[in-house]
């Protein structure tokens, strides 16, 4: 079985600052960790995945994630913030079905 | 290439109607599923198949029918609509290794 808890559902932040949004997942096998973006009424865009190796993991639009393995995190990063970021992420785990946290809706405001 | 199609985009039922919503992918992966997303939880999996006649069923099978005779189609039936169906529906088509799922965009369904 596997769980994927994020931390904040919302995340409001102002535009050129950094964020960090929160992912814990717990799994009794070894998994692959993905984040999505979604925007809004569309599907979900692969934003980065972690599948092996370097515990850090860069993505599209400069977001960036690090795999830690004993705090069972995935935390998503993003050192400076635009208008254009703003959309609802997921992170997931997973090989072939995936199960998905709730959500984190980031607000980027000017 | 046109990745994972989902028809229809928009769909009212009443309740206790049927209807299938459909979902097709031309990547050749052997391995497709259904979500559906509801407000504050994410996406839960209905159904998912590992290839042409295997199907199973995920977190939140009730009310929800699958089949898979090609691997290109994966089919999503709803056999007696009911409010509670009211959601967001995603298919998504999976590479062999499980590295990375494709989305399609999504079927918004409404049950009155």
């Amino acid at each position: 079985a596997q769980s994927v808890t994020q931390l904040d559902s919302q995340v409001p932040v102002f535009e050129e600052a950094p964020v960090e949004l929160r992912c814990n997942y717990s799994s009794s096998v070894s998994v692959y960790l993905f984040w999505y973006v979604q925007y809004p009424n569309q599907g979900l865009q692969l934003l980065l995945k972690y599948l092996s190796g370097s515990t850090l993991v860069k993505g599209i639009n400069g977001f960036e994630a690090e795999f830690n393995k004993s705090q069972t995190s995935f935390h998503l990063r993003k050192p400076s913030v635009h208008i254009s970021d703003t959309a609802e992420y997921f992170c997931a785990v997973g090989r072939r079905a995936l199960t998905f946290g709730s959500g984190t809706r980031l607000q980027v405001q000017p | 290439n046109a990745g994972v199609t989902q028809t229809p985009k928009f769909q009212v039922l009443k309740t206790g109607q049927s209807m299938t919503l459909q979902c097709a992918q031309d990547m050749n992966h052997e391995y497709m599923s259904w979500y559906r997303q509801d407000p504050g939880m994410g996406l839960r999996l209905i159904h998912y198949s590992v290839g042409a006649g295997i199907t199973d069923q995920g977190e939140v099978p009730n009310g929800y029918n699958v089949s898979r005779s090609t691997t290109e189609d994966f089919p999503l039936r709803l056999l007696s609509a009911a409010p509670s169906q009211t959601s967001v529906y995603f298919c998504a088509s999976t590479t062999q290794g499980g590295t990375e799922a494709f989305f399609g965009q999504g079927t918004r369904l409404t049950v009155v």
